[in-house]
């Protein structure tokens, strides 16, 4: 069974940083893309960031450009978001899902972790 | 960036009764390989999206047939021949045609 767990969400001042991890199972981790997709309080979805089986292809919506950092490790079945100079914009549950690129669809989610910035 | 607008953002609909959702996209969404990629997306209240279909047309695995995707280009329909009451939920298109990846704003579908 697939599962995704994410994990690092909280509280934390505008400025000011986290890390959100996501521990996959029950896939071949290493074969798979991986993304973060957000969704602020009562609103849709938001991709975020995508990063590629082996970490050589990267990519992230405008708004989170220069702020947060996707990365992976492959030997630890994780993928993590590396979130920097929050915003008060950025709150939102943040999902971790699998993509399966050949049909190009995110077949599963993760719970979420979610992220609230305020002061 | 592609936009994808979804009508209507709200469907009231009598149980047992078929449903429909529109969503259109800024540009089209056939993959210079030729596939297009759209998907549907539900999700349910608390509870993170659940893919229906895939590549405009494609039931994933386990949804039930009463969900269909029809669609090309820059228009696609989602429909539910006839709804339940665990269809409550809310609705996305989505293209992964083109980074970056974007969603539809959602269809609320709810049970008159």
């Amino acid at each position: 069974e697939v599962q995704l767990l994410e994990s690092g969400g909280g509280l934390v001042q505008p400025g000011g940083s986290l890390r959100l991890s996501c521990v996959g199972s029950g896939f071949t981790f290493s074969s798979y893309t991986m993304s973060w997709v957000r969704q602020a309080p009562g609103k849709g979805l938001e991709w975020v960031s995508s990063i590629s089986s082996g970490g050589g292809n990267i990519d992230y919506t405008d708004s989170v450009k220069g702020r947060f950092t996707i990365s992976r490790d492959n030997s630890k079945n994780t993928v993590y978001l590396q979130l920097n100079s929050l915003r008060a914009e950025d709150t939102a549950l943040y999902y971790c899902a699998k993509y399966y690129g050949i049909s190009g669809y995110y077949p599963y989610w993760g719970q979420g972790t979610l992220v609230t910035v305020s002061s | 960036d592609i936009v994808m607008t979804q009508t209507p953002l709200s469907s009231p609909v009598t149980l047992g009764q078929p449903a429909s959702i529109s969503c259109r996209s800024s540009q089209s969404l056939v993959h210079s390989d030729g596939n297009t990629y759209l998907s549907w997306l539900q999700q349910r209240p608390g509870q993170p999206p659940r893919l229906l279909i895939y590549k405009v047309s494609n039931r994933f695995s386990g949804v039930p047939d009463r969900f269909s995707g029809s669609g090309a280009g820059t228009d696609f329909t989602l429909k539910i021949s006839r709804v339940e009451a665990e269809d409550v939920g809310v609705y996305y298109c989505m293209q992964a045609t083109q980074f970056p990846r974007t969603f539809g704003q959602g269809t609320k579908v709810e049970i008159k």
